[in-house]
């Protein structure tokens, strides 16, 4: 069974930083990368970066900058960070599984994160 | 970044009815296409990848069309389940969405 979970903090203060854990289970679990991917409240999906077991890791251009994604392979958790946020990083955040491609094949429920102070 | 544009953003169709959804990429993508449905407050779920190969458990009613720049969703014999938020994402390079179409059963 296919098993993703994203937790961390719902509520984070402009400038700071969000931290995201994403726990997953299931089979061959190094043979699978993981993303993040969000989604601001009544609009479209945009993929964030993704780390595979090994440590290999690539980003969206546009946030670049701010990212990072790291894994812990003893706990299977896979981490997002995303420094010096705004209001418009408001957004559910999802982890998602995928092989070589980018083709998102299991996502966690997903988890609801607002800026504001 | 490879621009995805859906059309049309929303559609009102009836129960047994036949849509077709398109999706047009702002350069080639060859196949590298998927289609996901998403309903309120859950996740995406892959319905089609490789812009024509049905996911495993996803019922025949959906299916993939296109390659290059233009592409298809269509549903047939629409179920009142199938009310939903549907995007295409490509694949060839780093992912990006279309905005949607969401899907009104009436």
């Amino acid at each position: 069974q296919v098993q993703l979970q994203e937790s961390g903090p719902g509520l984070v203060k402009p400038s700071e930083t969000l931290s995201l854990t994403c726990t997953v289970s299931y089979d061959s679990i190094n043979s699978y990368h993981l993303s993040w991917l969000r989604q601001p409240p009544g609009k479209g999906l945009e993929w964030i970066g993704y780390m595979s077991y090994s440590g290999s890791t690539n980003y969206n251009p546009s946030l670049k900058s701010r990212v990072t994604v790291s894994v812990d392979t003893s706990k299977n958790h896979f981490s997002l960070r995303l420094t010096s946020v705004t209001a418009a990083d408001s957004a559910v955040y999802y982890c998602a599984r995928h092989s070589g491609t980018y083709l998102f094949d299991h996502w966690g429920q997903g988890t609801l994160v607002t800026v504001s102070s | 970044d490879i621009q995805m544009t859906q059309s049309p953003s929303t559609l009102s169709a009836s129960v047994g009815d036949r849509v077709t959804i398109t999706c047009r990429a702002s350069q080639s993508i060859s196949s590298w296409l998927a289609w996901y449905q998403q309903k309120p407050g859950k996740a995406p779920n892959l319905l089609i990848y490789e812009a024509s190969n049905l996911e495993s458990g996803v019922t025949s009613r959906f299916s993939g069309s296109g390659s290059g720049t233009e592409f298809g969703l269509t549903i047939s014999s629409l179920q009142p389940n199938d009310s939903a938020t549907y995007y295409c994402q490509q694949y060839k390079s780093f992912p990006t969405f279309g905005q949607g179409t969401r899907l009104e059963i009436k």
